[in-house]
């Protein structure tokens, strides 16, 4: 069975950083593309980031990009998600995606989501 | 690339059909997806490369369009089908999802 589960999430300083993570099992991790997308209470699905199977290709959103970095350990079967800087919009319901298929398209849509863990940037 | 899903709610019966529409700001060939969420739940994937059913979805749903305009039907509501849907551009990035659509209960 398919599963992803995210931990790390929690209150954050404006201007502090967290770290999100997401244990991957059930699937072979290394072959597929995984993203991140958030949120926000009340509103509608942002995605974040996306990394390619390898490591080697990441995709960032306007509104992280040089704040936020994702990789991956495929040796573990982990995705991360390094926030820098954080913000109060940053504040989010953040789920770990695992993307579909290895190659484009198929790589970007996501067929297994995570349940999610929410961060809080608040003073 | 902007997606615009209309509407942005609506109100329907059981055993209606429900059609959402999802527009793109350029045309992105068939590479769309659609979503359904319900409260307090991850999204589920429905429809990938703008008509294709993932496994396990009831035949009920259907996507179909290309290029900028694409729509998500459902041909019969049923009463667990009354979630918000997204569409998602899977064409460049940065990825983007529409605004969503919230199917509620008349």
């Amino acid at each position: 069975e398919v599963q992803v589960v995210e931990s790390g999430g929690g209150l954050g300083q404006p201007g502090g950083s967290l770290r999100l993570s997401c244990a991957a099992s059930g699937f072979t991790f290394s072959t597929y593309a995984m993203s991140w997308v958030r949120q926000a209470p009340g509103k509608g699905l942002e995605w974040v980031s996306t990394i390619g199977a390898g490591g080697g290709d990441t995709f960032y959103a306007d509104s992280v990009k040089g704040r936020f970095t994702v990789s991956r350990d495929n040796s573990d079967n982990t995705l991360y998600l390094q926030m820098d800087s954080l913000r109060a919009e940053d504040t989010a319901i953040y789920y770990c995606a695992k993307g579909l298929g290895s190659l484009f398209p198929l790589s970007r849509v996501v067929d297994y989501w995570g349940q999610g863990t929410l961060v809080t940037v608040s003073s | 690339i902007q997606l615009t899903q209309s509407p942005s709610s609506l109100s329907a019966s059981v055993k209606d059909r429900v059609t959402i529409t999802c527009r793109a700001s350029q045309g992105i060939s068939s590479y769309l997806a659609w979503y359904q969420q319900k409260p307090g739940k991850a999204p589920k994937l429905l429809i990938y490369a703008a008509s294709t059913l993932q496994t396990g979805v009831p035949s009920r749903f259907s996507g179909s369009g290309s290029g900028a305009d694409f729509t998500l039907t459902i041909s019969s509501l049923q009463p667990e089908d009354f979630a918000t849907y997204y569409c998602q551009q899977l064409n460049s990035f940065p990825l983007t999802f529409g605004g969503g659509t919230k199917v509620e209960i008349k």
